[in-house]
């Protein structure tokens, strides 16, 4: 099963608001990554936050991490239509007896209305 | 250079065609990774190559067939394909060093359609 489920799996929201996204996952973790995919291309890497850090941010991008539930969450303020995309967690996940693969979450799409 | 590129952008075959995908970065990464993407459907881990070597193919059928000809290229042949085959395709790449782990950059993606 996948490593990462998030909620809500589809958020609409205006321009200028924020909006958040969660990531639940199920096993220990070296550190947790953020992707976007604008629709039909490829992923671009947002932020990776390490297991030992508890908060992470990059410009208008906040993460959060909470190893002790297992969860992560993605704050993006001031939200612009540019936004407007699906957003993936990815987790490390063992094969061979190491962390050898990222497991993708179920993803969130948002759209942003100018 | 942080970018990885891949060709076809589309790609359309029958079932009794062969195909091959292209994928190339120069960033000096030493893992490379193809990934398949159904709609509305995160990607799906199909094989990664750890210094041009085969390091993990995830049960995908022979159909597909990866190749590593050097540390900049990649590709994935098809043949036999079923419309279920019928995705997009990505390839990206990583630092190499603990590929479970890292960032990884991905190319535009071929989207496959299987008549």
């Amino acid at each position: 099963s996948q490593q990462g489920e998030e909620d809500p799996q589809a958020l609409s929201i205006q321009e200028g608001e924020n909006a958040t996204m969660n990531c639940s996952y199920k096993t220990s973790i070296n550190n947790l990554q953020w992707y976007r995919q604008n629709s039909g291309r490829g992923l671009v890497h947002l932020i990776l936050i390490r297991s030992n850090e508890r908060e992470k941010h990059s410009g208008r991008l906040r993460v959060t991490l909470d190893t002790s539930k297992k969860s992560s969450s993605l704050l993006i303020t001031a939200s612009r239509a540019a936004d407007t995309a699906s957003y993936f967690c990815a987790t490390g996940a063992n094969y061979g007896g190491a962390t050898n693969k990222l497991i993708f979450g179920t993803g969130t799409l948002l759209a942003v209305q100018p | 250079d942080t970018e990885v590129t891949q060709t076809p952008k589309h790609l359309v075959m029958g079932m009794t065609n062969k195909k091959s995908l292209k994928c190339e970065q120069h960033m000096g990464h030493r893992a490379m990774y193809w990934y398949k993407q159904k709609a509305k459907k995160p990607p799906e881990l199909m094989f990664v190559y750890s210094y041009e070597k085969l390091s993990i193919n995830e049960s995908v059928p022979s159909r597909f067939s990866p190749e590593c000809p050097n540390s900049s290229l990649l590709n994935l042949h098809l043949h036999a394909l079923q419309p279920e085959d019928s995705a997009l395709y990505l390839c990206a790449s990583s630092q190499g060093r603990a590929f479970g782990q890292e960032t990884q950059y991905f190319g535009p993606g071929t989207r496959l359609l299987v008549l």
